[in-house]
């Protein structure tokens, strides 16, 4: 089975402060991507990722970095935290030209 | 662009009711259809597919067909158990690869 585990499943931080969330998956998926759900808006896509050190805007990136270097890791950082970026955030993979993703538990974000 | 939309929720029901949960897409191309559930305190999981028209997906009891003419994949289950409490989110896949959401469908079951 495809694990995807997220470095932490609850996290409170200052507004301001550099937040980095860390998603691991053992499977040697080619594609990572970090989504964000809030009530009512599903999930939208942050950033992907197809390849090592590779990397693509989704359609929120906007105060979001992320960070590939090696293939089974992907962070997503926050530069400056601010209180309209607590969510949920989910990680998930992909094979190769496949469709199904595998997601990870979630790592609930609160900024105060 | 792609979206999707899906039934507001919540849905409450008692358990062994059928349920039907609607959802309608616009895609260009010839998408692949997923619903995957997130129950409480997890992330998303598959639940079933379907990537051609006229194709039925099935899991645990749950089926969604592929209907094109009406660009609908709604998702059904006869008799639905506590245990089945989740979020559900229809997903398109387009043929480039670009998956877009749903905005969920919370379904309650209760004893």
């Amino acid at each position: 089975d495809v694990k995807v585990t997220q470095s932490s499943r609850y996290l409170v931080k200052r507004t301001g402060e550099k937040v980095f969330l860390e998603c691991v998956q053992d499977m040697d998926h080619e594609n990572m991507f970090w989504y964000r759900q809030d009530p009512g808006l599903g999930l939208r896509l942050i950033y992907f990722s197809y390849d090592v050190k590779m990397k693509e805007k989704g359609d929120i990136p906007e105060g979001y970095s992320v960070s590939r270097e090696k293939k089974e890791r992907f962070s997503l950082i926050l530069e400056s935290a601010s209180t309209n970026q607590t969510s949920m955030y989910l990680c998930a993979t992909k094979y190769g030209t496949t469709y199904e993703q595998y997601f990870g538990p979630g790592t609930r974000l609160t900024v105060t | 662009g792609d979206s999707v939309t899906q039934m507001e929720g919540p849905v409450t029901l008692s358990e062994e009711a059928f349920l039907t949960i609607n959802c309608t897409y616009t895609a260009t191309g010839y998408p692949s259809l997923f619903w995957y559930v997130q129950y409480p305190g997890e992330g998303l999981q598959l639940l079933l597919k379907a990537t051609k028209a006229d194709d039925k997906g099935s899991n645990k009891g749950f089926e969604a067909t592929y209907r094109k003419e009406t660009t609908s994949f709604h998702l059904e289950k006869g008799s639905v158990q506590v245990s089945d409490s989740a979020v559900y989110f229809c997903v398109v896949v387009t043929n480039a690869g670009k998956s877009t959401f749903g905005d969920g469908t919370t379904l309650t079951v209760k004893p």
